[in-house]
């Protein structure tokens, strides 16, 4: 079974500064994606990022970006520039490329920034 | 707006009691999926359907059924209610049934056992 483990339960920067989330996994398998989840204080479940496992370049959306090291199970979401708005949970989590489609969530990192 | 709507948004309960929540997918997308939120338990996958066939089934309790209708919408059905049922239930919908395609999340049912 995949396990996700986020270290980080929580973390606080100040608004502009650049800060990087933890996510490590456990699996056999050798193709799946790999996600960064925001969940603000309205509850609602945002993706932020999304990386296969095949594809060696890190992937980027603006402000987001991750560093994927597969030999480590590590995947880390680098925030830049962070906006009050980035104030939320956040989730890791691991999908497989075959079979079910179900999502594993690590327990997330609470995330605040400060103005 | 992820466009998956999740009705009611919340619901308040006492113990032994069955409760229906609902879902309807984004236009064009085949596939549902339910998550529980809880505190102890945090986000965990429940099942998924794929164009009204059951696909993928997670930690599911068997007070808990799901079903996906022809017009794809899809009902979670939870019975004997406890208080540890108590949570925040996503609804998902994907283009397939495959990894290639990110799930959007509805707004969550919040349900509150008493």
């Amino acid at each position: 079974a995949q396990t996700v483990t986020q270290s980080q339960p929580e973390m606080s920067v100040q608004e502009a500064e650049t800060v990087t989330l933890s996510c490590t996994y456990d699996t056999s398998e050798s193709n799946y994606y790999l996600f960064w989840y925001k969940q603000p204080p309205s509850r609602q479940m945002i993706l932020v990022i999304r990386q296969e496992a095949y594809k060696q370049q890190n992937a980027t959306e603006n402000r987001f970006s991750v560093n994927f090291q597969k030999a480590a199970k590590s995947f880390s979401l680098k925030i830049s520039d962070s906006q009050l708005g980035d104030t939320a949970m956040y989730f890791c989590a691991f999908m497989k490329h075959t079979g079910a489609q179900k999502l594993v969530f690590g327990q997330g990192t609470r995330l605040t920034i400060n103005p | 707006d992820s466009g998956v709507t999740q009705t009611p948004k919340h619901l308040i309960t006492a113990t032994g009691q069955r409760v229906t929540l609902r879902c309807s997918p984004r236009s064009g997308d085949l596939s549902v999926y339910w998550y529980q939120q809880s505190l102890d338990q945090g986000l965990q996958f429940l099942i998924q359907y794929y164009n009204g066939e059951e696909r993928a089934k997670g930690n599911i309790l068997e007070r808990f059924s799901a079903q996906q209708f022809p017009d794809l919408h899809s009902e979670l059905n939870l019975s004997s209610l406890e208080l540890g049922d108590s949570a925040l239930y996503f609804c998902a919908s994907s283009a397939s049934g495959q990894g290639r395609s990110e799930q959007y999340f509805g707004p969550g049912t919040r349900l509150t056992v008493t």
